[in-house]
């Protein structure tokens, strides 16, 4: 149980293009979602905190006007990364806790490459 | 300002050998500490998690040996194979719905 289902796996877009990834909670309601992002050899840094319903809560240095997340449902939370640049290209992760459980679950995570 | 400090960096240990990741933290408000598995190109795995009021817990081949007063943690894997190569993070959370900190990571080789 709890599994958290990420989409797309891979994406490729052209630079000044929008990428949107998808998040979604399969079995369970997820009220919070966190989003990370990983670059190659590296640990996953926090880029923001989403609460179903309410504004994210980014972290220091990210570009909230950049990285749109909407968590609009219980189930389901986005990521756009907007007019999208090379140094944008990296390995986004989300991950949502389980009501009740300490235990956090995380997507399968997105590869975005930006050419 | 690393909250969770973890080492080594990368490790290569033989087929069978007891491979140990060890991590050390500062806050003591968390109060949740699991490792993570993740293989190239995928999420993080929850491999074992443990609370500050046990000292050991093991599932499997897998034991985290705590140390409260010590503020540090471990990981060890009994009997490795060459199938858990992979990076391992060690991650640390506080009270409430707070978002897990997490160690740089081990990238471990298991070689046959």
């Amino acid at each position: 149980g709890a599994v958290v289902s990420q989409h797309p796996s891979r994406v490729i877009c052209k630079s000044g293009t929008s990428v949107k990834i998808e998040c979604r909670s399969l079995d369970f309601q997820a009220t919070t979602m966190f989003w990370y992002r990983q670059f190659p050899k590296q640990s996953l840094m926090l880029m923001a905190t989403s609460n179903e319903g309410s504004k994210a809560t980014y972290e220091q240095g990210v570009e909230k006007d950049k990285f749109l997340i909407n968590h609009a449902s219980l189930t389901l939370s986005t990521l756009t990364v907007t007019s999208a640049h090379p140094e944008d290209s990296s390995f986004y992760i989300c991950s949502a806790r389980v009501t009740g459980r300490r235990g956090y679950t995380f997507g399968s995570g997105t590869r975005l490459t930006v050419v | 300002q690393q909250q969770v400090k973890q080492s080594p960096q990368s490790l290569i240990v033989q087929k069978g050998g007891i491979p140990i990741i060890n991590c050390a933290y500062e806050n003591t408000a968390f109060d949740y500490f699991p490792w993570y598995q993740q293989f190239p190109g995928k999420g993080p795995a929850l491999l074992i998690a443990i609370r500050p009021d046990v000292s050991e817990k093991k599932e499997g081949r897998f034991t985290i040996s705590f140390n409260k007063s010590a503020k540090q943690f471990s990981l060890h894997i009994m009997d490795s194979q060459p199938g858990d190569s992979a990076t391992y993070f060690c991650a640390a959370r506080g009270s409430g719905n707070t978002p897990l900190v997490f160690g740089k990571g081990t990238r471990l080789s298991v070689i046959a």
